[in-house]
């Protein structure tokens, strides 16, 4: 059974539209995780929500925004996409926010904005 | 700021020994991570450290040292599956996790 899942592995669209990546855990998590990994491999964290609070990373747009309808669910909602938005999104989840925990990664989509 | 380095690529034989190395400097520090990313495939954790000195688990163990900021894996026995990137993270405060911009790792045989 996959333990961290995404949908969809692909997604093609046009600049200007709204799309969402939608990720679950049954892990049992209480934290997740919302990563971008750009053309050059570089892995940035985006949020992390634990517990209905949610840590953004300042340099993320206010186009993005993360959905959690509950805990073993987090999806990305990307509002009026960019060329600068093509990227591979990944979702983690962990046990705990923070410490010895290990994050563990779904298996990434990839978002080509045309 | 935030600033995480690791040699881009390295090359390796098969059945050899390779040491990646990885220098941080980071708001606080909660622990430090060493991630195999695959080509086109997702990060997975390799191992995890937070006191200083050498954790090990299998052919692979992972060094820290927290006063240098410094921190390297190792991997023994080399095998071609071994190939892929190596990406060091560091944990800060307020749940802030860097990665580093990761390793190429060729193993030939």
């Amino acid at each position: 059974d996959t333990a961290v899942s995404q949908t969809p592995k692909y997604l093609v669209t046009q600049m200007g539209n709204d799309k969402s990546i939608k990720c679950e855990q049954n892990l049992g998590h209480d934290t997740m995780y919302w990563y971008k990994q750009d053309s050059k491999k570089f892995l940035k964290i985006m949020f992390s929500y634990n517990n209905k609070e949610l840590i953004i990373n300042e340099t993320v747009p206010n186009r993005f925004s993360p959905k959690s309808p509950d805990k073993a669910h987090l999806n990305l909602h990307i509002n009026s996409l960019e060329l600068g938005d093509s990227a591979v999104y990944f979702c983690a989840s962990s046990p705990q926010r923070g410490g010895v925990d290990t994050q563990y990664f779904g298996p990434g989509t990839r978002l080509t904005v045309l | 700021g935030q600033n995480i380095d690791q040699p881009t690529e390295m090359t390796a034989t098969e059945g050899a020994i390779v040491q990646i190395n990885c220098t941080y400097q980071t708001s606080g520090f909660n622990g430090l991570f060493w991630y195999q990313q695959h080509a086109g495939e997702a990060p997975t954790f390799l191992s995890y450290n937070v006191l200083d000195g050498l954790e090990e688990k299998g052919r692979f163990s992972s060094f820290l040292s927290r006063s240098k900021g410094y921190s390297y894996l190792l991997l023994k026995e080399l095998q071609m599956k071994d190939s892929a990137s190596y990406l060091c993270a560091v944990e800060g405060y307020g749940q802030n996790f860097v990665f580093g911009p990761g390793t190429r790792l060729s193993v030939l045989p």
